[in-house]
Formats: C-alpha cells, sequence, structure tokens
C-alpha cells in the first residue's frame, strides 16, 4: 500500500515568515493529493488539493507543489499569521473520493 | 455544506464492553470512511465503505467491524473494548475530498 511520510513533524516561525511542509509517498499510482488543517479540538478541514496532471496550485496565501517523478509534494504558507498555528496533514490517493494514507502531521506554531 | 454527524463527543467504557460508534452524513456520499488519530501517528484507516452492505479494510481493521445497513449510516464497532483502543475516531464521507465529523474520544479504562 501507500507509505507517506511527512516532515518536519513540529515547526515555529514568526509572524510574517514563510513555512514549508514537506511529504513523500512511495505509490506512483496516488494522482491526488489534498491538505488538511486541523485547529485544535476540532475536525481536519482541506485548505488545498491538488491532481498529478498539475505541477503548482496556488490559494492566496497557501500553495501546493507536486514533482510526481521524485514523489513529493510541499504545502507552502507565505506571510504566516497567528491563525495559522494548527497541525496539518499531507495525504494521497489513487483518485478524489478514495481511501487516502495521511502524513503524520506537522504542529505548526507562528510566534507573533 | 456536508455534514458529518459522529453521535458522541465524549465516550467512557470499560474493558471488554461493546462499542458502537455511529455516524451520520448529509450529502448522499457513496464513501464513508472511518479513521484512527493518535499522537504522532496522524490518520490511520480502519474501514471504508464504497456503497450499502459493503466494506473494505483499512491499515488497522484488527479489533474492530462496521456495519453500513443504510447510505448515510456508518458505524463503527468494537466487538470487546481494550486499553489500546483509547483514541480519537474520525468518521469521514467523500465524493471528492474527505468531509470529517468532530471525532469521538474514546476511553477504555
Amino acid at each position: 500500500g501507500e507509505n507517506v511520510e511527512q516532515h518536519p513533524s513540529t515547526l515555529s516561525v514568526q509572524e510574517g515568515d514563510s513555512a514549508v511542509i514537506k511529504c513523500t509517498y512511495s505509490d506512483s499510482a496516488s494522482n491526488y493529493f489534498p491538505w488538511y488543517k486541523q485547529e485544535l479540538g476540532k475536525r481536519p478541514q482541506l485548505i488545498i488539493d491538488i491532481r498529478s496532471n498539475v505541477g503548482e496550485k496556488k490559494d492566496q496565501r497557501i500553495a501546493v507543489t507536486l514533482n510526481k517523478t521524485a514523489k513529493h509534494f510541499s504545502l507552502h504558507i507565505t506571510e504566516t499569521q497567528p491563525e495559522d498555528s494548527a497541525v496539518y496533514f499531507c495525504a494521497a490517493g489513487p483518485n478524489t473520493g478514495n481511501q487516502f494514507y495521511f502524513g503524520t502531521g506537522t504542529s505548526l506554531t507562528v510566534i507573533p | 455544506d456536508v455534514k458529518v454527524t459522529q453521535s458522541s463527543r465524549y465516550l467512557v467504557k470499560r474493558t471488554g464492553e461493546k462499542v458502537f460508534l455511529e455516524c451520520v452524513q448529509d450529502m448522499d456520499h457513496e464513501n464513508m470512511f472511518w479513521y484512527r488519530q493518535d499522537p504522532g501517528l496522524g490518520l490511520r484507516l480502519i474501514y471504508f465503505s464504497y456503497d450499502v452492505k459493503m466494506k473494505e479494510k483499512g491499515d488497522i481493521p484488527e479489533g474492530y467491524s462496521v456495519s453500513r445497513e443504510k447510505k448515510e449510516r456508518f458505524s463503527l464497532i468494537l466487538e470487546s473494548a481494550s486499553t489500546n483502543q483509547t483514541s480519537m475516531y474520525l468518521c469521514a464521507s467523500s465524493s471528492e475530498a474527505l468531509h470529517f465529523g468532530n471525532g469521538t474520544r474514546l476511553t477504555v479504562t
């Protein structure tokens, strides 16, 4: 099955700086890569996703890049704000709607 | 907006009890999932279902079973609860991306 690795496990940045979270996957059949944000005590929520026919996708301060050859994808958050503090999970799956394999999460702290 | 509702937010059970965790979604999604979330381990898939009365094992099915008698409802069953099943349980449904419920924090004593 798929194996998703995520780094770093914890990340602290100053407000206004950028944050980067990296994930690798093992199954070349995976072609859908969502990212979830989980605030303390709340459910994980989708923040951005990318499909394998796209190399990069951006939504305001959040961007995701995908390198299918190297089997890795990354989340980039620019101009970080305290409300970006949360746990972020990457995931990989063969198609949208199907079972997803999750990374172990990155706890991001944005220091005001 | 998709709503996935888990019947209990917190649950305390004794070792050996049979435990039912209920999940209902209101978006007519075909796919439903049960995940377990533990610190440092991320979200691990227990069981999933692509249709009524259909179920597939995920990565950690041991000690669990599921039931999907109706499209909107997906139940997770712990046949004989053990202390190592103390965890946060998350239900999700999907058409494309996963939509999660609020989770059930289960403590087995």
